[in-house]
């Protein structure tokens, strides 16, 4: 199975600072035939369900602010939060979907404000 | 609006057995393959299973292969997760979600804990 590392583990931020979160897979999830990769962000906050972001590494999922990107290929992701707001502290987590399942996911990586 | 309702979680002694629904609306569900993923207490989340539109491919983490089985029943716009042979370790919510590679929509999940 594909084993995805979230760093860092948690993370504070000044509000309307920049914040990224990196994520990096033991394995490529970039499929060279249509050149895409794999890769999908959640956002869950407390006592809520993860809600999609963005997925094929940069697709920003429709509802999602514009300060939400993503970016990386192969084997190494990045979640940037252009400009912190207060209601963006939640737990981030990458999953890749590449081949057959397992779909795993990172570990997670705790944003606060600082 | 899409809706996706979780039942059937509680309480069971390990070496036990449970059965969660999840209702579907507000999208033709025979259109999508559907995911469960259970999220531990206080932990990340984790991929289960997902089954294909018509159920004709099901897949599961291998620490549930041969105790979980998935399925659905298009008629009545529901899925399904038969939990047998259940691990202290099963011990999570567990979350219907839509689709089959990244899941756009989760219900709030259902509660299962293992325990004596």
């Amino acid at each position: 199975d594909i084993v995805m590392i979230q760093s860092p583990d948690s993370l504070a931020v000044s509000l309307g600072e920049r914040a990224t979160i990196n994520c990096k897979s033991s394995q490529s999830v970039l499929y060279s035939y249509n050149n895409k990769n794999y890769l999908a962000w959640y956002q869950q906050k407390p006592g809520q369900p993860p809600k999609l972001l963005i997925y094929w590494a940069s697709t920003r999922e429709s509802g999602v602010p514009d300060r939400f990107s993503g970016s990386g290929s192969g084997t190494d992701f990045t979640l940037t939060i252009s400009s912190l707001q207060a209601e963006d502290v939640a737990v981030y987590y990458c999953q890749q979907y590449y081949s057959t399942p397992p779909y795993t996911f990172g570990q997670g990586t705790k944003l606060e404000i600082k | 609006e899409v809706q996706l309702v979780e039942s059937g979680g509680g309480l069971v002694q390990p070496g036990g057995s449970l059965r969660l629904s999840c209702a579907a609306s507000g999208f033709t569900f025979s259109s999508y393959w559907m995911t469960w993923v259970r999220q531990a207490p206080g932990k990340g989340l984790e991929w289960v299973a997902n089954i294909k539109q018509d159920g004709s491919e099901k897949y599961y983490v291998d620490s549930v292969k041969g105790r979980f089985t998935i399925s659905r029943d298009n008629a009545k716009n529901s899925l399904y997760l038969q939990m047998n042979s259940l691990r202290a370790e099963d011990t999570a919510v567990y979350h219907c979600t839509r689709g089959s590679t990244y899941t756009d929509y989760w219900g709030q999940g259902t509660l299962v804990t293992v325990s004596s």
